[in-house]
């Protein structure tokens, strides 16, 4: 059964500072889907980015991107110039066949 | 906003009750997919319907059930209510295709007491 592990329940960023959060996951298909979802105090789910599992590409999302590396089955999203707006429970996801797996997530603090 | 309308917003209810949380997916959306986000469980897909028909299952208990109607807003039925149903209920949309981004509605915070 396919798993999305995401090792980092909580990090911290200054303000203005990059920061990286890690997903792997775990799948013996070849053709998937992989997303990153925000979730604000509002609890509303926002979608961040989304990458296809057989583009080589990374994706980017202005100052969201993202690092696939699809040997390691490894997805970590990485955010640059931090705004206190990005503060929020960051979901890791994988899809296929329309069955969305979630990571536990990571909640992001920013510091003013 | 993402086009996804949840209601009700909230719910409070008794252990044994039954409820129903309804979903409006977006505009030219065919598919909708539940989901129960819970502090213990995280979040876990529940249910999809693609144009009116079941099309994959996941983590649903047997007191819960799900439809979608023609005009394509959809239904989850949660029965015989535990405490441990307490979550908050997402509803997601797409149109369907593989890996198609899903846009989440707002939730649905069911408490039982």
């Amino acid at each position: 059964a396919q798993t999305v592990t995401q090792s980092q329940p909580e990090m911290s960023v200054q303000e203005a500072e990059t920061v990286t959060l890690s997903c792997t996951y775990d799948t013996s298909e070849s053709d998937y889907y992989l997303f990153w979802y925000k979730q604000p105090p509002s609890r509303q789910m926002i979608l961040v980015i989304r990458q296809e599992a057989y583009k080589q590409q990374n994706a980017t999302e202005n100052r969201f991107s993202v690092n696939f590396q699809k040997a390691a089955k490894s997805f970590s999203l990485k955010i640059s110039d931090s705004q206190l707006g990005d503060a929020a429970m960051y979901f890791c996801a994988y899809n296929r066949d329309d069955k969305i797996i979630f990571g536990k997530g990571t909640r992001l603090h920013i510091l003013p | 906003d993402s086009g996804v309308t949840q209601t009700p917003k909230h719910l409070i209810t008794a252990t044994g009750q039954r409820v129903t949380l309804r979903c409006s997916p977006r505009s030219g959306d065919l598919s909708v997919y539940w989901y129960q986000q819970s502090l213990d469980q995280g979040l876990q897909f529940l249910i999809q319907y693609y144009n009116g028909e079941e099309r994959a299952k996941g983590n649903i208990l047997e007191r819960f059930s799900a439809q979608q109607f023609p005009d394509l807003h959809s239904e989850l039925n949660l029965s015989s209510l535990e405490l441990g149903d307490s979550a908050l209920y997402f509803c997601a949309s797409s149109g369907g295709g593989p890996g198609e981004t899903q846009y989440f509605g707002p939730g649905t915070r069911l408490l039982v007491l």
